[in-house]
């Protein structure tokens, strides 16, 4: 079965460190979409793409965020430095881009920053 | 940005229940209203995607409807099973394809 993966699962790290999550989206899928996990929100949009450009990183704080996309196989979110607040689960989705299209999420990546 | 409010937060009823949940939304510009199941320590999984006023989905006991004119979109699980428990979230799918989520319902079924 196509699946998005994400990579790491798991990280733990320091405040101040640099963190690189990264999305392989479902083959032939050209909108990717980064998602933060959070109690009061559910899922909030930090960043998504279309035919690997940025169309909104509007929910990222842009000082310490950044999301690219290198080719169209890989997406990459990156917190520099990383502070505790940070800490979440961090999914990765991706779809066609057509209205009626589901998003494909993958497992997560679950960061702790002490 | 749109905003999506759903309602109940959290639902318990016991094994074989009926129940609903509502989506509501200010505003029909919107491309698509999507339902997604999120089950704990799982991934959100997709139940419909529904684009016109009026649209009706069915999948096994699970149904939802939308209504763009009022502003909301239900689900409905007919006889609810333990295995139901999960949460159940409405997003709206703004013109440009951005997806946004609303905070979700949680649902546990009780046997």
């Amino acid at each position: 079965d196509a699946r998005v993966t994400q990579t790491p699962r798991h990280k733990v790290t320091e405040m101040g460190q640099e963190v690189t999550m990264r999305c392989q989206p479902i083959l032939g899928h050209n909108t990717v979409f980064w998602y933060r996990q959070t109690m009061m929100q559910g899922l909030e949009l930090l960043a998504y793409f279309r035919n690997r450009a940025p169309l909104d990183d509007s929910g990222m704080p842009k000082d310490r965020f950044s999301a690219e996309m290198p080719d169209a196989t890989l997406a990459t979110l990156k917190i520099q430095p990383s502070e505790p607040r940070d800490s979440a689960v961090y999914f990765c989705a991706s779809a066609l881009d057509r209205a009626n299209e589901k998003l494909f999420f993958g497992s997560g990546t679950q960061l702790s920053v002490l | 940005i749109l905003n999506v409010e759903q309602s109940p937060q959290s639902l318990h009823v016991q094994e074989g229940d009926s129940t609903n949940f509502t989506c509501s939304f200010p505003s029909s510009n919107f491309y698509a209203l999507h339902w997604y199941r999120w089950e704990t320590a799982k991934s959100p999984e997709a139940l419909f995607v529904m684009t016109l006023n009026g649209d009706e989905k069915k999948k096994g006991r699970i149904s939802a409807t939308l209504n763009t004119k009022e502003g909301y979109s239900y689900l409905y699980i007919k006889g609810s099973q333990p295995e139901d428990s999960a949460t159940y979230l409405c997003a709206l799918m703004e013109y440009g394809n951005k997806l946004v989520f609303g905070a979700g319902t949680i649902l546990r079924v009780k046997s």
